[in-house]
């Protein structure tokens, strides 16, 4: 089993959609989960840090199953400028652990 | 807003010569990261260092590179003799608790 794994893409969806976005890693011993994005040939940005009880920061959404070791990422009302590709980041038992990058799942969001 | 910076943007270089790619953390940071992203592939990490020392490293992170923090702000990693495969983007992160991470640009490193 890989160590992140993303739900393939492309995602194309109309503005104004609600899209989810979906991961599972594989070490139990995670501690610490991320969404990046990032665009075309730019460096990974942090968009939010994932926590157990879930949290929201304005149109987005991420939710943390531990037992499931599963992780989402939900959009709600898409803008042109939501169009990258999100990145599911987990890391190990210690916080300076090596990060591991999921694949990543392009996301267009169409006029 | 304090942010990670890397030099050259773009560095080519012939197969077999030395190559050093540079990066500053923001300045309260302890931990520091290099990440390469292949072309159409995933970003992998390649090493972790806190504490004047390696932290972590992958099994791409073999005894061609070497990093080092040679003063009190900048942040190296050193490809001894560069290979056609380690074409890539070389991407500098930088954390305060080792937590959430801040990626500079990227360095394009292109082997000839």
């Amino acid at each position: 089993r890989k160590e992140v794994e993303q739900d393939p893409g492309p995602f194309n969806v109309p503005e104004g959609a609600t899209v989810a976005f979906n991961c599972t890693y594989s070490n139990s011993a995670s501690q610490s989960f991320f969404w990046y994005r990032q665009d075309c040939r730019k460096e990974p940005k942090l968009l939010m840090s994932v926590y157990s009880s879930g949290n929201e920061d304005g149109r987005f959404t991420a939710q943390l199953n531990r037992a499931s070791q599963y992780i989402s990422l939900l959009i709600r009302d898409s803008k042109l400028s939501d169009s990258a590709t999100y990145l599911c980041v987990v890391n190990g038992g210690t916080s300076y652990d090596k990060v591991i990058f999921g694949p990543g799942t392009s996301l267009s969001v169409i006029p | 807003e304090p942010e990670v910076t890397q030099t050259p943007s773009h560095q080519v270089t012939q197969m077999g010569q030395e190559v050093i790619l540079r990066c500053v953390p923001i300045s309260n940071h302890l931990y520091f990261y290099w990440y390469r992203q292949i072309l159409g592939q995933k970003v992998e990490f390649l090493v972790s260092f806190y504490n004047n020392e390696i932290s972590e490293k992958s099994e791409i992170f073999d005894d061609q590179f070497s990093v080092e923090r040679p003063d009190g702000s900048n942040f190296t990693l050193k490809i001894r003799s560069t290979k056609l495969e380690d074409s890539a983007m070389y991407f500098c992160a930088s954390s305060d608790l080792g937590n959430e991470q801040f990626f500079g640009p990227g360095t394009r490193l292109t082997v000839l």
